[in-house]
């Protein structure tokens, strides 16, 4: 079973500070994904990456930047937190082969409270 | 661009109703289909998928079928149960970008369950 990780499950940090969310997959996953939920908003896009240390800007890539230095894990980096920042991330992963037919694998989220 | 619609929750049934969450879709090409379900707390897991017209995805009592003349993959289920009250995805595969593996989600529906 494809195994994707994430480091925190809940997260409170407080305005004005870098913060850090790492994901990490198992399954040698070409594709990596990080997401927001929002009551209402459904899951918005923030950044992708198709290969180490390529990335690609999804819907709402303000305020964020990303990292991928190993194929393994992509973090997602809130270069100077803010409340409205708060929210659950989700990252999540696939696989290349056998074109888009790839179901992507996600992890339990974290839950990030901006004080 | 491409774009998932489903109804409106929160959906409330009694347990052993029938299930149908309704998602509708645009797309260019022949995009792949997913059904995601999310339990409190926790992320999205794969439910089901359909990878071409007429294709139909079934797994724990859970169907699909893709259908290319109403550009419909709605969700249903004979009989619900108190432990499928959770968010519903729907979700296309973007094609034309290269295998990226990019999905486009839909709002996400909620089911609720009652004994």
């Amino acid at each position: 079973d494809v195994k994707v990780t994430q480091s925190s499950r809940y997260l409170v940090k407080r305005t004005g500070e870098k913060v850090f969310l790492e994901c990490v997959q198992d399954m040698d996953h070409e594709n990596m994904f990080w997401y927001r939920q929002d009551p209402g908003l459904g899951l918005r896009l923030i950044y992708f990456s198709y290969d180490v240390k390529m990335k690609e800007k999804g819907d709402i890539p303000e305020g964020y930047s990303v990292s991928r230095e190993k194929k393994e894990r992509f973090s997602l980096i809130l270069e100077s937190a803010s409340t409205n920042q708060t929210s659950m991330y989700l990252c999540a992963s696939s696989s290349t082969s056998r074109g888009s037919n790839q179901p992507q694998h996600f992890g339990d989220g974290t839950r990030l409270s901006i004080l | 661009g491409d774009s998932v619609t489903q109804m409106e929750g929160p959906v409330t049934l009694s347990e052993e109703a029938f299930l149908t969450i309704n998602c509708t879709y645009t797309a260019t090409g022949y995009p792949s289909l997913f059904w995601y379900v999310q339990y409190p707390g926790e992320g999205l897991q794969l439910l089901l998928k359909a990878t071409k017209a007429d294709d139909k995805g079934s797994n724990k009592g859970f169907e699909a079928t893709y259908r290319k003349e109403t550009t419909s993959f709605h969700l249903e289920k004979g009989s619900v149960q108190v432990s499928d009250s959770a968010v519903y995805f729907c979700a296309l595969s973007e094609r034309g970008s290269g295998n990226t593996g990019k999905l486009i989600f839909g709002q996400g529906t909620t089911l609720q369950v009652k004994p």
